[in-house]
């Protein structure tokens, strides 16, 4: 089976851009979670969906934004890019929302600001 | 006070023998705790989760829980220079559906 993916793998943008992640779960997951990882620290949450509908949002403004589609796949969008935006982007899935639902990261999408 | 606190390493353990990650935690109401893996520019892997008080074998890695102490570590036997990553300690504090993620402790070892 496949696993998280996640796309694009890598991109460059300037400060002032917005930028779309997309994010494919594991068959048969049905939540999706974002995290943003900044070099030498663990992530940190975003956003978590569940049956299309958000379960959960971090402290981050509201430049961050995010939706998740009828086969449970999900999109994150970034508006006004900082150059603090830059990170590793993580997206996992789980089978539920639940606080015993494990979850599977993709291989995630490395977002440079310049 | 992190919600969640690893000591960043790095561990050094010589090969074959046991390396012990540690991990507390602030919040007397969490309820699951995770152990992840991370290789450098990669994702984290999930490596055991723990949900109860006591030990959790899985091969060579073992996951205790102390909700009363607010740790959790996890020990790996017959240490392998493939076990050489950033290890990751997450914790869901039950009030909403987030994880709160240590900084992780790099863990090095040596042939």
């Amino acid at each position: 089976d496949a696993g998280v993916t996640q796309s694009p793998t890598h991109l460059i943008k300037t400060r002032g851009q917005h930028v779309t992640l997309r994010c494919s779960p594991i068959s048969g997951h049905k939540s999706v979670s974002w995290y943003q990882q900044v070099l030498g620290q663990g992530p940190q949450f975003i956003f978590q969906y569940y049956e299309k509908e958000e379960r959960g949002r971090g402290n981050f403004p509201d430049r961050f934004s995010a939706r998740q589609f009828p086969n449970y796949s999900s999109e994150l969008n970034v508006n006004a890019l900082l150059l603090g935006d830059s990170a590793l982007y993580l997206c996992a899935s789980s089978l539920s929302a639940g606080l015993n639902s494990p979850l599977h990261f993709g291989n995630g999408t490395r977002l440079t600001v310049t | 006070q992190k919600e969640v606190e690893q000591n960043s390493g790095p561990l050094s353990v010589p090969e074959g023998a046991i390396a012990s990650l540690n991990c507390t935690y602030s919040d007397r109401g969490s309820q699951s705790f995770f152990w992840y893996r991370q290789y450098s520019g990669k994702s984290p892997e999930l490596i055991m989760s723990i949900y109860s008080n006591g030990d959790k074998e899985d091969g060579r890695f073992t996951a205790q829980l102390n909700k009363a102490s607010q740790y959790v570590s996890l020990l790996i036997r017959d240490s392998q220079p493939s076990d050489s990553a950033t290890y990751l300690c997450a914790v869901n504090r039950g009030s909403n559906y987030q994880l709160i993620w240590g900084a992780g402790t790099k863990l090095i070892i040596k042939p």
